[in-house]
């Protein structure tokens, strides 16, 4: 079965600092597509960052980058020089080769002032 | 202008009761997708339509039926609600069914079951 691991629950980091978001993931495929979703209390689901497998570089979106090991199956988010509206929750998800996207449990980011 | 909207934002009823909760999305998209997101803020796929065609449909309950009346729409009704249906339901959209394409979710629906 294809599952998606984020082992931090919660995470708090004081404003302007560079958190790591860690998620693993487990499958037998070789061609697949990663994310990062944002969560903010008001609810919306937000894309932050997209991976696609057979491209070795990371991606990487403003503040946001991820290191992608792949024979790890590994796909964590960095975010540099955190914001007080980076609060949210992060959802690491992957998507098969039937287009469903698995989604892991998320990780609680707190910024503090 | 909102991309995907769903209607009603907060949905409280009694045990047993029928409800439908709304989705429309003004991108164009030919994929519409439904989400459950439990207490535990797990979010799981339900059903994905493409162009008026159910291409995913996990395990769910039967009392789950989406109806897809046209492209830019993916409603969801659930009968015979239950306790275990409190969640927050996230419609979503992509331009197609295929994987380089981003999904682009709408603001959720918190439904309670009493």
């Amino acid at each position: 079965a294809q599952t998606v691991t984020q082992s931090q629950p919660e995470m708090s980091v004081q404003e302007a600092e560079t958190v790591t978001l860690s998620c693993t993931y487990d499958t037998s495929e070789s061609n697949y597509y990663l994310f990062w979703y944002k969560q903010p209390p008001s609810r919306q689901m937000i894309l932050v960052i997209r991976q696609e497998a057979y491209k070795q570089q990371n991606a990487t979106e403003n503040r946001f980058s991820v290191n992608f090991q792949k024979a790890a199956k590994s796909f964590s988010l960095k975010i540099s020089d955190s914001q007080l509206g980076d609060t949210a929750m992060y959802f690491c998800a992957f998507m098969n080769r039937d287009d469903k996207i698995i989604f892991g449990k998320g990780t609680r980011l707190h910024i503090l002032p | 202008d909102t991309a995907v909207s769903q209607t009603p934002k907060y949905l409280v009823t009694q045990m047993g009761n029928d409800k439908s909760i709304k989705c429309e999305q003004n991108l164009g998209h030919d994929t519409m997708y439904w989400y459950k997101q439990d207490s535990k803020k797990f979010l799981k796929i339900m059903f994905s339509y493409n162009n008026k065609e159910l291409i995913i449909n996990e395990t769910v309950p039967n009392r789950f039926s989406p109806k897809s009346p046209d492209k830019a729409h993916l409603n969801l009704h659930i009968n015979s609600l239950e306790l275990g249906d409190s969640a927050v339901y996230f419609c979503a959209s992509s331009p197609r069914r295929h994987r380089t394409d981003t999904q682009y979710f709408g603001p959720g629906t918190r439904l309670t079951v009493l």
